[in-house]
Parts: C-alpha cells; structure tokens; sequence
C-alpha cells in the first residue's frame, strides 16, 4: 500500500534561518506531488506541484521553492525565511491528474 | 486564488442530525472533491464527483453536484460526534493541469 511520509511535525526557526521540509511517498512510482500551506483557520493555499523528476510548477512567487531530486521525494525550501512564512505546510499525492490526493500529516512552522 | 467557496463557515448540530454543507465555484470544472480535516492533521479525501455526474453516495455521505449553479453540496446523515471537524470542497480541472483548489472551508461541530 502507499504511504506518505512528512517531517518534522511541528518546526520553530527565527527569521532570516534557513528550511527544509521533506516529503516521501513510497509504494508508488511517478506520483503527482503538491505543496499547500494553509493559514489557522483557513483554507488550502497550493505552493507547488510536480508531475516528475526535475519539474516543478510555482503557483505562487514568494519566498520558498520546491525540489523534486528523487521520485518520491519532494522538498520545500527557504533561503530566508520571513514571519508571514508561518503555517501549515502539507504534501500530497495523487497517482495521476484529477485523482483524490491522499495528504502528509502536516507539519506547523512557526518562524520566531 | 481561491475557487470554492463553503457555506456555512461553521455548523454545530446535535448528534444523530443531519449536517448539509454547501460548496460555490466559480469556473469550469472536471471533477469537485471533498475532504475533512480533523484539528491539526492532515486531510482525508471523502468523495469525488465528476461533472457529469449529479449525485454519488458513500457510506453516510451523500454528494450533490449541480453545475448549471456551480454548486455541490455535502450530506452527512446521521452525525456522530466523530464527525467533528474542518470540511473542504477542492475543484479540478484538466485545462489546468488537474490541480485541487481548495475552499475555505465549513467546520463542523457535532454535540454529544
């Protein structure tokens, strides 16, 4: 069965650190996989998207990018992170286009 | 940007009662999805609709689409106090590359 994997789970950085957040998906190949940050209280904001090794989509400019160095493995960024940068950041997947995405357990950052 | 929009924003009922959410987007669409959120986890995808569908039942839950109105709506019969959380209406459309837009969002609270 497929499974998605994301951490950390809750994060605290100041301003101007550095991020990465991992996501990996196995028992699958070539899965569809998002990034979305939902503000408290709100809803799904999506981030980036990638249909394949190497290609990513930015839906939104701002401060953080994406990565997919690996199949199953897509990672966001930041060089700088700012205080609007908090949130909750989740990842997905989905087999191919117009699927139900099956969600990562989240993980909350708060920059300090 | 956002596309749905979820009506009411919040919803308390008594357990056993019916719990109606409605969902408004604004362009075409493919498919309409909806997904819960229980507090501070990840989301669960519930049910997909396609566009040339009208109704589509799963367990409980009962899902209406009408896309002459741009609306869907969500019916959960007889509500139990599990069923307390965050319910999300996400649009997809191929032209788009598939990708899920989410709603705001109505949050659910079933009283014991």
């Amino acid at each position: 069965s497929q499974t998605i994997h994301q951490w950390p789970a809750t994060l605290v950085q100041p301003v101007g650190s550095p991020l990465s957040l991992e996501c990996t998906v196995e028992g699958t190949s070539n899965p569809n996989l998002y990034w979305y940050r939902q503000a408290a209280g709100r809803g799904l904001q999506l981030l980036f998207y990638s249909v394949g090794i190497g290609q990513i989509s930015s839906e939104v400019p701002q401060n953080l990018s994406a990565s997919r160095p690996q199949d199953r493995q897509f990672i966001l960024s930041s060089k700088k992170l700012l205080l609007s940068d908090s949130g909750f950041y989740l990842c997905a997947w989905s087999p191919e286009r117009m699927y139900g995405y099956t969600f990562g357990s989240g993980t909350r950052l708060t920059v300090v | 940007s956002q596309q749905g929009e979820e009506d009411p924003q919040a919803l308390s009922i008594q357990e056993g009662e019916n719990a109606t959410m409605n969902c408004s987007y604004k362009t075409s669409i493919n498919n309409l999805q909806w997904y819960r959120q229980n507090s501070g986890r990840g989301l669960v995808h519930l049910i997909l609709i396609r566009s040339n569908e009208r109704e589509k039942h799963s367990g409980r839950l009962r899902v209406t689409l009408d896309t002459s109105k741009k609306s869907s709506s969500l019916l959960i019969t007889a509500s139990r106090a599990a069923d307390t959380a965050s319910y999300f209406c996400a649009t997809a459309l191929y032209s788009q590359g598939g990708k899920l837009i989410f709603g705001q969002g109505t949050e659910l609270s079933v009283k014991p």
